[in-house]
């Protein structure tokens, strides 16, 4: 059964910095295209990230680009949103979501940025 | 960069009636156009790939058509676990993998 865990959400201050993590498994992790999508409170989705099955190759959504950063570890089936420079308006639950389009998401995690 | 539209923002309708979402491309996606639905407190789920393929477990009373710039998810008659939001995404031209407003079906 497929599986994507998130975590690494929670509060923190304009200006700061937050890991998030997607725990996949089920599946063969290496072999797919990965993608971090973000719903703000009340909100439509929102497309942020997306890298490539061995991580070569990344692409960004405009609003995070130069804050953001994707990143795998396929040895752990893990992938990655290292985000800096957080705002205000960065606070959204987070999703990990398989290949494009995505076939399978997590459950999300909050992030929360307030001072 | 592609912007995805899509209308009605809000669709009522009573248990057991047809549902017509629209979602249109600034320019053309071919047939690369998926449908997600969204249930309160729950992450989304795959519906439709390939503008009119279903995903795994999706029931047949979920149907998409539509190619280029004009797209259509219809639900045939509604149940109540239907009631929910829907978005459509682009992934022709990327990035951004652009997402629409979004559709919330409501009870009427």
């Amino acid at each position: 059964e497929v599986q994507l865990l998130e975590s690494g959400g929670g509060l923190v201050q304009p200006g700061g910095s937050l890991r998030l993590s997607c725990a996949a498994s089920g599946f063969t992790f290496s072999t797919y295209a990965m993608s971090w999508v973000r719903q703000a409170p009340g909100k439509g989705l929102e497309w942020i990230a997306v890298t490539s099955g061995r991580g070569e190759s990344s692409h960004y959504a405009d609003s995070v680009k130069g804050r953001f950063t994707i990143s795998r570890d396929n040895s752990k089936s893990t992938l990655y949103l290292q985000m800096n420079s957080l705002r205000v308006e960065d606070t959204a639950v987070y999703y990990c979501g398989r290949y494009t389009p995505c076939d399978y998401w997590g459950q999300g995690t909050l992030v929360t940025v307030s001072s | 960069e592609i912007v995805m539209t899509q209308s009605p923002a809000t669709l009522s309708l009573s248990p057991g009636e047809r549902a017509t979402l629209s979602c249109w491309a600034s320019q053309s996606v071919s047939t690369n156009l998926a449908w997600y639905q969204q249930k309160p407190g729950q992450a989304p789920r795959l519906l439709i790939f390939g503008a009119s393929t279903r995903a795994t477990g999706i029931p047949a009373r979920f149907s998409g058509s539509g190619s280029g710039t004009q797209f259509t998810l219809t639900i045939s008659g509604l149940q109540s676990e239907d009631f929910a939001v829907y978005y459509c995404q682009q992934y022709n031209t990327w990035p951004p993998l652009a997402f629409g407003g979004g559709t919330k079906v409501e009870i009427k």
